[in-house]
């Protein structure tokens, strides 16, 4: 059971590059998220989805897209990166229900320059 | 919006010591609190979480309490050790559709020697 997988765990881009962060759950989990967290920051919501099709828009999703084709995966893309994209980037998932445990990801250390 | 504030945003303290993290949050029309802990390089751990229902939660030398209508929570560390030293961040889920944390910046611990 490896819970939930991100890769890449580190990447620099250049300026207008794009590029897939990949997020893979085990755990049969219906809701996913993608955050972000800036340097002494909390953690922002970026987008989300309750079931394989379904995808939706959190606090901060402009310039990212995300797709859910298969329960296990939610990949986010970046288009035409940028300075401000420089973050960490987690991936979440829980079974649907308030009163459930949310796993998280280890992360993706994104520096665009 | 919700608001979560967590003060302080960084404490030491030496091992041994009782201390209490604070969480505090602008809109009491939650579902449930959840407290994480960050390791460096790391993801969140999941370590509490309370109902909205629910007083308080306790796991081993932790213990959570919730004061929804005053919009307050508290963790609480029992006789802390050099282990503890990590990012603890507070959470909270609305009542709207897609289970969405609402995270806040976070209280810094180092217990020290």
């Amino acid at each position: 059971n490896a819970g939930v997988t991100q890769t890449p765990k580190f990447r620099i881009l250049k300026i207008g590059q794009s590029m897939t962060l990949q997020c893979t759950q085990d755990m049969n989990h219906n809701y996913m998220y993608w955050y972000r967290q800036d340097p002494g920051m909390g953690l922002k919501l970026i987008y989300y989805s309750v079931g394989a099709g379904i995808t939706d828009k959190g606090e901060v999703p402009n310039g990212y897209n995300v797709s859910r084709s298969t329960t296990e995966d939610f990949p986010l893309r970046l288009e035409l990166a940028a300075p401000s994209q420089t973050s960490v980037y987690f991936c979440a998932s829980t079974y649907g229900g308030v009163g459930n445990t949310i796993y998280f990801g280890e992360g993706s250390w994104l520096t665009v320059v | 919006k919700q608001e979560v504030t967590q003060i302080p945003a960084a404490l030491s303290v030496p091992e041994g010591e009782n201390l209490v993290l604070n969480c505090s949050f602008t809109d009491s029309a939650i579902y449930n609190l959840q407290w994480f802990r960050q390791d460096p390089g790391k993801g969140l751990t999941s370590l509490l979480l309370i109902q909205s229902s629910q007083r308080e939660q306790t796991s081993g030398r932790l213990n959570a309490s919730l004061d929804k209508s005053s919009g307050r929570s508290t963790l609480y560390i029992a006789a802390s050790q050099p282990g503890d030293s990590a990012t603890y961040l507070c959470a909270v889920i609305i009542t709207g559709g897609g289970n969405k944390l609402t995270f806040g910046t976070g209280t810094q611990l180092k217990v020290e020697l």
